[in-house]
């Protein structure tokens, strides 16, 4: 059964330093995985996706990289603003199609 | 323009109770799903459909009984509502197969008493 972890549960950091978030799942035969973003009291967004083919994907300030053999993906926010305050979750998708999502990490970016 | 939407956004009520959840999507996508948030932010899949039938059903009770009438729309039914189902339930649709992007709706947060 796949099991997704982020460490760390929480993150805080001043505005302008390079965000890390990881991401780790026990099995390796992902099709996909995918990082979101959650705000207090709305929905998640979905911010990049990658497929298992790829190592990574890029959009903006945000990296998201993915190494499979060593079950981990990696989302890099560069020069954080405070509204890149909000939980970031990742989820990792099996070959039926089935999500699993970490608990997230949340972030706040102090001004 | 809401992309996913729900109804209602707050819903309390007592325990026993029936309740229903309401989904719509104007993306044009052909898969929805509905996931509960619990209380350690843990999202865990529910149900999924394609073109109004069932491909995801997770071990859920069934007192909790999802409703496509098309496939723009996926309904969650909650019969004899119980303390533990005070959740947030998100429903997301996606493309095609639930390997591509999902987009989620804001969530409606479900208080049981």
């Amino acid at each position: 059964k796949q099991e997704v972890t982020q460490i760390p549960a929480a993150l805080s950091v001043p505005e302008g330093e390079n965000l890390v978030l990881n991401c780790s799942f026990t099995d390796s035969a992902i099709y996909n995985l995918q990082w979101f973003r959650q705000d207090p009291g709305k929905g998640l967004t979905s911010l990049l996706l990658i497929q298992s083919s790829q190592r990574e994907q890029t959009s903006g300030r945000l990296n998201a990289s993915l190494d499979k053999s060593s079950g981990r993906s990696t989302l890099y926010i560069a020069a954080s603003q405070p509204g890149d305050s909000a939980t970031y979750l990742c989820a990792a998708t099996d070959s039926w199609g089935k999500f699993q999502f970490g608990a997230g990490t949340q972030v706040v970016v102090t001004p | 323009d809401t992309a996913v939407s729900q109804t209602p956004k707050y819903l309390v009520t007592q325990m026993g109770n029936d309740k229903s959840i309401k989904c719509e999507q104007n993306l044009g996508h052909d898969t929805m799903y509905w996931y509960k948030q619990d209380s350690k932010k843990f999202l865990k899949i529910m149900f999924s459909y394609n073109n109004k039938e069932l491909i995801i059903n997770e071990t859920v009770p069934n007192r909790f009984s999802p409703k496509s009438p098309d496939k723009a729309h996926l309904n969650l039914h909650i019969n004899s509502l119980e303390l533990g189902d005070s959740a947030v339930y998100f429903c997301a649709s996606s493309q095609e197969s639930s390997t591509d992007t999902q987009y989620f709706g804001p969530g409606t947060r479900l208080t049981v008493l």
